[in-house]
């Protein structure tokens, strides 16, 4: 099984701040990398996937970056909607994994 | 719009039995992908089953192969989830979610809202 692993587990922000949020794979994914943001008592939501694929009607401060084992997700100037945890996913190969998630909090 | 709607969820003793459902709506249910993924209380995302869209195709988490089986029924824009010999461990929150486009089978988006299946004695 392919290993995602997601750092920071946490990270504390202020609105307006660059937010940079990291997932290795256990092994190559090639570009096949996706990444959910899920706010507390709701389902997930689609973000970005194939690495840098924005999805319809996700603002542009969003972006993805990275190839083979290593990812990023970019929130370029944190908007108090943003709070939330982030979750990045492999499509790579099954079983289909997930990286353990990213905690924003206001700082 | 397209919604999904997950029914089914409940309090089950282990070594019971519970069946999930999922009601489509708003896009041509027939054309995509599916699956069904599962979160612990206050842990990750786990990806359960998925299945293709003529249901020739399934696949499974190793932690449910030989108890759950996913399966549809495109009639009825219907997804469902037969979960047997239920453990403690498989207590989460179960989510139904589409694949993106017929391209993209395994990423998801738009998820359900959730159904809570607890097992317990």
């Amino acid at each position: 099984d392919i290993q995602m692993t997601q750092s920071p587990s946490s990270v504390s922000a202020s609105v307006g701040d660059r937010v940079t949020i990291t997932c290795r794979a256990s092994q190559a994914i090639s570009s096949w990398l996706a990444w959910y943001q899920q706010k507390p008592g709701k389902a997930p939501k689609l973000l970005i996937y194939a690495t840098s694929r924005l999805q319809s009607g996700v603002p542009s401060r969003f972006s993805g970056s990275g190839s083979g084992t290593d990812f990023t997700l970019t929130i370029s100037s944190l908007q108090p909607e943003d709070f939330a945890t982030y979750h990045c996913q492999q499509a790579n190969s099954f079983p289909l994994t997930f990286g353990g998630g990213t905690k924003v909090e206001i700082k | 719009q397209v919604q999904l709607v997950e029914s089914g969820g409940g309090l089950v003793k282990p070594g019971g039995s519970l069946r999930l459902s999922c009601a489509a709506s708003g896009f041509t249910f027939s054309d995509y992908y599916m699956n069904w993924i599962r979160q612990a209380p206050g842990k990750g995302l786990e990806w359960v089953s998925y299945i293709s869209s003529g249901s020739s195709s399934t696949n499974y988490a190793d932690s449910v192969k030989g108890r759950f089986t996913i399966s549809r029924d495109n009639a009825k824009n219907s997804l469902y989830l037969q979960m047997n010999s239920l453990r403690a461990e498989d207590t989460a929150v179960y989510y139904c979610a589409r694949s993106i486009s017929p391209s993209y089978h395994y990423v998801f988006d738009p998820w359900g809202q959730g159904t809570l299946v607890t097992v317990s004695s």
